[in-house]
């Protein structure tokens, strides 16, 4: 099956920094790449994905890169805010019917 | 508003007892999950359903039984066979479960412990 693994597990910047996490995958056939933004007693929510037809996406200070040779895709985000302080979760799926797999999250503090 | 609604936010079991989780969308949404969340540990799946009355084994099953018999509904038990069932679990929704590339929709939890 498929594995994600993703690094960080923990990230500290100051705000206006970038900040990036990084995630790579095992299982070429995956097409679908979506990051999560879980806050403190909350569900995650989704904040950005990618499919596989393109290597790049970005949407206001948040982008995300892919590289399929490679296997791995990344989270960019650019000029941090303490409100970013969160856990980011990377995931791939688009293979197994009904299964995305989840990465282990990293935990993102933006020191204002 | 649509989205997920889970309930309770917080749970307590005694020793021994089955507890259900209820996890209700209002998003028409086929595919509906569930998911279990240890610290500083990801999103593991315990099952998943693609449609109404049809559901699968995810990752971490045992101990947990589930039902889908309305579109809207999809409510966990965890049974007095899960040893350690303290965590966070999530409710997912999304639109199709034909293949796992569309986002997913959560719950805000239930955070289950045991007395």
């Amino acid at each position: 099956g498929e594995n994600v693994e993703q690094h960080p597990s923990t990230l500290s910047v100051q705000e206006g920094d970038s900040a990036v996490i990084k995630c790579t995958y095992s299982d070429s056939a995956s097409n679908y790449f979506p990051w999560y933004k879980q806050e403190l007693g909350k569900g995650p929510q989704l904040i950005i994905d990618i499919r596989s037809n393109v290597g790049e996406k970005k949407d206001q200070r948040i982008a995300v890169t892919l590289n399929k040779t490679a296997k791995h895709f990344s989270l960019h985000i650019t000029e941090t805010q303490p409100e970013d302080s969160a856990v980011y979760f990377c995931a791939a799926g688009g293979t197994n019917a009904g299964k995305s797999t989840f990465g282990d999250g990293t935990t993102l503090t933006v020191k204002p | 508003d649509g989205g997920i609604t889970q309930s309770p936010k917080y749970l307590f079991r005694k020793e021994g007892q089955n507890v259900t989780l209820s996890c209700e969308q209002n998003l028409n949404h086929d595919a509906m999950y569930w998911y279990r969340q240890d610290p500083g540990q990801g999103l593991r799946l315990i099952y998943y359903s693609q449609i109404v009355n049809d559901f699968q084994k995810g990752d971490i099953a045992e101990g947990y039984s589930v039902s889908r018999e309305k579109k809207e509904s999809f409510p966990l038990t965890v049974t007095s066979a899960q040893k350690n069932p303290t965590a966070f679990y999530l409710c997912a929704s999304s639109i199709t479960g034909a293949r796992s590339n569309q986002p997913q929709h959560f719950g805000d939890g239930t955070r289950l412990s045991i007395l």
